[in-house]
């Protein structure tokens, strides 16, 4: 599977926008680029994806670089319920099954 | 929407024991299912996945094994438990056999083997 790279840390405030980003430079043609979040003790939740274009949905902003080795999770105004490790993930087109590769991810400090 | 329930939430266990981790979802059919693993501190490791009744896909060789004996019904054991077994086990499910389907968790079941 293609690997991403993603800063361990951030922090934010609250009520500001926060530029969560990842590199995935050894993507495929076929790779969909899939974004969860996980809150302390809960399973990982759903945020958005994309294969090429950007992506907005009512949780978040998805920027996709034209050469897509790099894209960047947008909240538009960080609440402290937001507070989280967010994770970037390559899902390999061609297949049906949701076998998805979670790195460290990034943990995402949001202060009041 | 589908719902998935995992039982028991939190469990301690002796080594040598045998473990059972129950997950069943609803409000869909014919889910592809999966078990992850968690360790402290770290990202999350696919275990198994299934793709229908009886059918079970295995990623990484361990001490664990799991079973589905029903389309909604996801079952992840062992006979004797490690301590190295310790950590957050998730199950999930994709509604969408797509390439593009996201992936629905439940809350977890935290299992510490002493």
């Amino acid at each position: 599977d293609a690997k991403t790279t993603q800063p361990n840390s951030m922090e934010s405030n609250e009520e500001e926008p926060v530029h969560l980003p990842c590199n995935h430079s050894t993507i495929s043609g076929t790779d969909y680029i899939h974004w969860y979040r996980q809150l302390p003790s809960q399973g990982p939740e759903y945020v958005i994806h994309g294969l090429t274009s950007n992506v907005n949905n009512r949780m978040a902003s998805l920027a996709i670089a034209e050469d897509r080795k790099s894209s960047t999770l947008i909240l538009h105004r960080a609440t402290l319920r937001d507070a989280a490790v967010y994770y970037c993930i390559l899902r390999a087109g061609g297949t049906s099954y949701g076998k998805l590769t979670f790195g460290q991810g990034t943990i995402l400090t949001v202060h009041p | 929407s589908q719902t998935i329930h995992q039982w028991p939430a939190t469990l301690v266990q002796p080594v040598g024991s045998p473990l059972s981790l129950e997950c069943t979802v609803e409000g869909t059919s014919n889910p592809n299912l999966y078990w992850y693993r968690q360790a402290a501190g770290r990202g999350l490791q696919l275990l198994f996945y299934s793709v229908g009744i009886g059918q079970i896909s295995s990623e990484v060789p361990q001490n664990l094994s799991a079973s589905r004996p029903q389309d909604r019904q996801f079952i992840l054991s062992s006979k004797k438990l490690l301590l190295s077994d310790s950590g957050f086990y998730l199950c999930a499910c994709s509604m969408i056999p797509t390439p593009t389907g996201e992936l629905f968790f439940g809350e977890g079941s935290r299992l510490t083997v002493l």
